[in-house]
């Protein structure tokens, strides 16, 4: 069964900061990886996708990587803000069945 | 911007009794999903939906559970005898074409 693990659990880091958030899963065999941000109490919000054959994915101050040999993806943020400060969940795609690691929670001090 | 809706935002039933979660996605998209949050613990797949069948359902999704796309908008899950431990968060997402999934914000589940 596919395991998805998020490193670090908590990350706190002044305004400003470039970081980088880890995203591990054992089985290799997957379609996609998307990546989302949840705020306390509501939905995910999608961040960006990444299709199995690709490596990354930009938008805006973010980068997803995606190494599919060796079971990784990085999600890094240039230039943290307080806005930024949520729980970014990974997800997997084990072609139509869907696992989520627990989060990495993001806290941005001004 | 479209997005994919969920009622009630809340639910309060008693244990054993039925309730139905809706869902009404993004209109055009294809792929349909329902996953569940206990609180403090991962996001938990539950089931796939497309072409008007399941296309994958997790373990948790057994018995007690169905879904249904009753009419061309909405998408239901149905508890039919509701435990202690199906409290949770239950999140619907849909999906342009079964790659990027867009979630709503959620029903909570209380079971008493």
């Amino acid at each position: 069964k596919q395991e998805v693990t998020q490193i670090p659990a908590a990350l706190s880091v002044p305004e400003g900061e470039n970081l980088v958030l880890n995203c591990s899963f054992t089985d290799s065999a997957i379609y996609n990886l998307q990546w989302f941000r949840q705020d306390p109490g509501k939905g995910l919000t999608s961040l960006l996708l990444i299709q199995s054959s690709q490596r990354e994915q930009t938008s805006g101050r973010l980068n997803a990587s995606l190494d599919k040999s060796s079971g990784r993806s990085t999600l890094y943020i240039a230039a943290s803000q307080p806005g930024d400060s949520a729980t970014y969940l990974c997800a997997v795609d084990n072609f139509n069945k869907f696992y989520f690691g627990s989060g990495t929670k993001l806290n941005v001090k001004p | 911007e479209p997005e994919v809706t969920q009622t009630p935002s809340h639910q309060v039933t008693q244990m054993g009794q039925e309730v139905i979660l809706r869902c009404v996605p993004i209109s055009n998209h294809l792929y349909f999903y329902w996953y569940r949050q206990i609180l403090g613990q991962k996001v938990e797949f539950l089931v796939s939906f497309y072409n008007n069948e399941i296309s994958e359902k997790s373990e948790i999704f057994d018995d007690q559970f169905s879904v249904e796309r009753p009419d061309g908008s909405n998408f239901t899950l149905k508890i039919r005898s509701t435990k202690l431990e199906d409290s949770a968060m239950y999140f619907c997402a849909s999906s342009p074409q079964g790659n990027e999934q867009f979630f709503g914000p959620g029903t909570r589940l209380t079971v008493l």
